[in-house]
């Protein structure tokens, strides 16, 4: 079984542009979360879908998006991107609620 | 909310013991265990579900005290492949769709 596959790999952007961020999770789960991860801030939480819709979002900006396809794979989008914005990106997909997420190799985004 | 985790860092030797712990100052549905290892994605060890409910890895023990809002990770004979960041992330209610996750224990055992 696939797991969960992230796209791309690594990003470089500047300041001011847009990014999106791609997401298939493992086969049959219908939940997608997505975190971001600093060596500040740890892993925060971003948002959550299910069945393309959104349950639950994290304390971010409205430049953070989200959307879920009806094949489960989810996109992020980051507008107006800041330096603040450099992170891992992580994306975990599930079964259902409470139940073990797994998580994929994520985005890394540089912002310069 | 986020969990508080301590220690921040902890050093072992193979075969030694240690604890990692996780509170939160509000009523916790379960709580979940990963590790990460540098580079690598966050991997499951364990979730822990009020009322008892355990679903996990066999060689990684854990507790969760629904009375202090607490769990606590149980390393045992440590072996290098123990050695990254551990996380734990908790959730305060069966509907809550969002995993708050506390900043990470990094492990380092040593030959």
């Amino acid at each position: 079984k696939a797991g969960v596959t992230q796209t791309p790999r690594y990003l470089i952007k500047t300041r001011g542009q847009q990014v999106t961020l791609s997401c298939s999770p493992i086969s049959g789960h219908r939940s997608v979360s997505w975190y971001q991860q600093t060596p500040g801030q740890g892993l925060q939480f971003l948002f959550e879908y299910f069945s393309e819709t959104q349950r639950n979002k994290g304390n971010f900006p409205g430049r953070f998006s989200g959307r879920q396809f009806s094949n489960s794979r989810s996109e992020m989008n980051v507008s107006t991107l800041e330096l603040g914005d450099s992170a891992l990106y992580l994306c975990a997909s599930s079964s259902g609620t409470g139940d073990i997420q797994y998580f994929g190799a994520g985005t890394r985004l540089s912002v310069l | 909310q986020q969990p508080v985790q301590s220690p921040q860092a902890v050093i072992l030797r193979e075969g030694e013991d240690a604890v990692i712990n996780c509170s939160s100052s509000k009523a916790l549905y379960s709580v979940h265990w990963y590790r990460q290892k540098h580079g690598e994605a966050p991997v499951f060890l364990m979730i822990l579900l009020k009322g008892g409910e355990q679903k996990g890895h066999e060689k990684i023990s854990a507790s969760f005290n629904e009375k202090k809002q607490q769990s606590s990770l149980y390393l045992t004979a440590s072996q290098l492949s123990y050695s990254g960041t551990y996380f734990c992330g908790t959730e305060m209610r069966p509907n809550d769709y969002k995993l708050s996750f506390g900043a990470g224990t990094t492990v380092t055992v040593r030959a």
